[in-house]
């Protein structure tokens, strides 16, 4: 898989603005795709999900785009805030387990 | 309900020393996982526990073991600790339902001189 080695993909919005963070996922197969954030210190976190037989699924300010045509997924948040700031994480289902991409630092400007 | 909790929150270990990592979860998930996470890169699964009683390598399980306790508990061994194995590792466990979610501990940072 690709790695970013030490230097994450960062991210920079300003507050109130829509942010928009994209993943390349790497198995055609891979049935079920999840969004995770993870803040500084701590363990990631579930923020939605969506299977493969869907393109499109919103949740509370966020929404996940799926496009298996080139294998891409991209996490949409709306109006963003302070407290968004984090490193979000793709994770595909592939078999038994989950594949996670390398993560996006979202840094939020006042 | 506590979740996913890990002991402990740092380490510190020489090379060629050896420690256990623990990991508990109350939420009486039949899965349970380790990875490991490095400077701005993704989680990479080490071991995996897909029930009580069974154990299989991951990604990267060179220089680790682990034991599956019981249906609570799932812990990391490193045997002889090496510099490469300085990280934060993550135990998780899984809720295979509707929606199939991991939920993370808090993280352990190890660091090996």
């Amino acid at each position: 898989g690709e790695s970013v080695g030490l230097h994450l993909p960062t991210l920079s919005v300003q507050e109130g603005d829509n942010s928009i963070i994209n993943c390349a996922y790497s198995n055609s197969a891979s049935d079920y795709f999840i969004w995770y954030k993870q803040e500084s210190g701590k363990g990631p976190q579930f923020i939605i999900d969506i299977r493969s037989n869907m393109d499109k699924r919103q949740g509370q300010r966020v929404t996940v785009l799926l496009n298996k045509t080139v294998k891409h997924l991209s996490l949409q948040i709306a109006a963003t805030q302070p407290g968004d700031s984090a490193v979000y994480f793709c994770a595909e289902r592939s078999g038994q387990n989950f594949v996670f991409g390398p993560g996006t630092r979202l840094s939020v400007l006042p | 309900n506590a979740g996913v909790t890990q002991t402990p929150k740092f380490q510190v270990l020489k090379t060629g020393q050896s420690m256990t990592l623990q990991c508990a979860q109350d939420m009486n998930h039949n899965s349970m996982y380790w990875y490991r996470q490095d400077p701005g890169m993704g989680l990479r699964l080490i071991y995996y526990s897909a029930s009580e009683g069974t154990t299989d390598k991951g990604e990267v399980p060179n220089g680790y073991n682990v034991s599956r306790l019981n249906k609570r508990e799932f812990s990391l061994r490193l045997e002889s600790a090496a510099p490469s194995q300085t990280s934060v590792y993550f135990c998780a466990s899984r809720n295979r339902g509707p929606r199939d979610e991991q939920y993370f501990g808090p993280g352990t940072r190890l660091t090996v001189t």
